[in-house]
């Protein structure tokens, strides 16, 4: 059975642009978190989206948004790319309904020059 | 709101010995679960155990088990014969039933040394 899978593992992009960053849950998950990882710091809570619906949202401004879509995929867009947006860019999958165990993606690693 | 502090930022330990990395959680939440990841270099979190709030006993997965207090509201993670491989950062997490999001510590970087 297939993990979490994330697209583009790697990206650099240039500040001022725009980026979409893509996930697939595991088969039969329908919750998707998304963190962001900075290099040496924790997890930091991005969104949280359960049977296309945004649950929750963390301390984030609004040029990080994103969907779910029906087939529970998700994506990460985040305009007006800054520098400090370089990190480790995270998304997991769970069950519904429930408060089990998230499963990691490899992760997209973007760097802002 | 829910917290999780881990205070140890970095822990070195001994091939074949054995190690504890300490996790402290807040809550009013009755049912939850807790979690430890690992984040070897690679960047993969990789799930090594979970506890079940509810369940008395102490989880046990090979070599890695907790010591779960929960009226201490304590969860600490025991690895034993540790290998090199368990060189990694381990984040202790948090979800409960009703706010269903995972609360992660800051991590703790553990570094086996042969």
């Amino acid at each position: 059975e297939a993990g979490v899978t994330q697209s583009p593992t790697h990206l650099i992009k240039t500040r001022g642009q725009q980026v979409t960053l893509r996930c697939s849950p595991i088969s039969g998950h329908t919750s998707v978190y998304w963190y962001q990882q900075a290099l040496g710091l924790g997890l930091q809570f991005l969104l949280w989206y359960d049977e296309g619906e945004e649950r929750n949202r963390g301390n984030f401004p609004p040029r990080f948004s994103g969907r779910q879509f029906p087939n529970y995929s998700s994506e990460l867009n985040v305009n007006a790319l800054e520098l400090e947006d370089s990190a480790l860019y995270l998304c997991a999958s769970s069950l519904s309904g429930s408060y089990t165990e998230a499963f990691f993606g490899q992760g997209t690693r973007l760097t802002v020059v | 709101a829910q917290t999780v502090t881990q205070s140890q930022p970095e822990m070195s330990v001994q091939e074949a010995e054995t190690v504890t990395l300490s996790c402290t959680y807040d809550t009013s939440e009755s049912n939850y679960y807790l979690f430890w990841y690992k984040q070897p270099p690679s960047r993969q979190m990789i799930l090594v155990i979970r506890q079940e709030a509810y369940k008395q006993q102490n989880a046990t997965e090979n070599r890695f088990s907790v010591n779960f207090q929960k009226a201490a509201k304590s969860f600490s993670l025991k690895i034993s014969d540790s290998q090199l491989g368990d060189t990694a950062m381990y984040f202790c997490a948090f979800r409960g039933s009703t706010l269903g999001r995972l609360y992660f510590g800051r991590g703790t970087q553990l570094t086996v040394w042969p």
